[in-house]
């Protein structure tokens, strides 16, 4: 089964500390990409930060690195120096090959709150 | 640059009534993806299209919903017959190429009543 897993539903984090959210992900797939997405109240989804099943470094975006385990099937996102505007969903998603197209899974989500 | 669009934002309907949803994607992108996003969820595909076809379809797509993207431009999601059950954040999504990153519209709330 291809799967996301995000098992904090909700995390606080102290202004201008960092914060891990946690990722993990079922697949049999050999090639496959990882994405991280953060949705505002307003509802927009907005993408952070992608890390390529076969990129052997971890991927980083300012703030934003993405913390890549592959034997693990694990990618965690860790915000550097978190500001108030970070609170909001995050999403964890998987791109995987489904029938010769791509296809989207989604986690739950981890509610973050930055904490002034 | 402009990104993804979504029309309307909002929708409050009646149950039975029928509703349709227009996505604009970012120019360029041929590739477009539709999906729901429950309260408490995480968004889950419904329908994505390469140009014009519809290459797949969710079998969470029931036969009252329908999606068009006629000369491979704009794209349309219609359901007929709203059940309540059909309230949710309908979510847009285009991308340029098949591995690159999607790029999500602002999504049309819809309330049935």
């Amino acid at each position: 089964a291809q799967k996301i897993t995000q098992t904090q539903p909700g995390m606080f984090v102290q202004e201008k500390e960092a914060v891990t959210l946690d990722c993990t992900y079922d697949t049999s797939d050999q090639s496959y990409g990882l994405f991280w997405y953060k949705q505002p109240s307003s509802g927009e989804m907005i993408f952070l930060i992608y890390q390529g099943s076969y990129d052997e470094q971890n991927a980083t975006e300012g703030r934003y690195s993405l913390n890549f385990q592959k034997a693990r099937k694990s990618a965690n996102l860790v915000i550097s120096a978190s500001q108030l505007g970070d609170s909001a969903m995050y999403f964890c998603a998987m791109r995987v090959t489904t029938s010769g197209t791509y296809k989207y899974i989604f986690g739950t989500g981890t509610r973050l709150k930055v904490l002034a | 640059d402009t990104g993804v669009s979504q029309n309307p934002r909002h929708k409050i309907t009646k149950r039975g009534q029928n509703v349709t949803f227009r996505c604009d994607p970012i120019s360029e992108h041929n590739r477009l993806y539709w999906y729901r996003q429950t309260l408490g969820q995480g968004p889950e595909f419904l329908t994505y299209f390469q140009n014009e076809a519809q290459l797949e379809k969710s079998r969470l797509l029931s036969d009252r919903f329908s999606a068009e993207r006629p000369k491979g431009s704009f794209s349309t999601l219609e359901i007929q017959r709203t059940e309540q059950g059909d309230s949710a954040m309908y979510l847009c999504a285009s991308l340029p190429g098949p591995r690159e990153t999607q790029y999500f519209g602002p999504g049309t709330r819809l309330l049935v009543l």
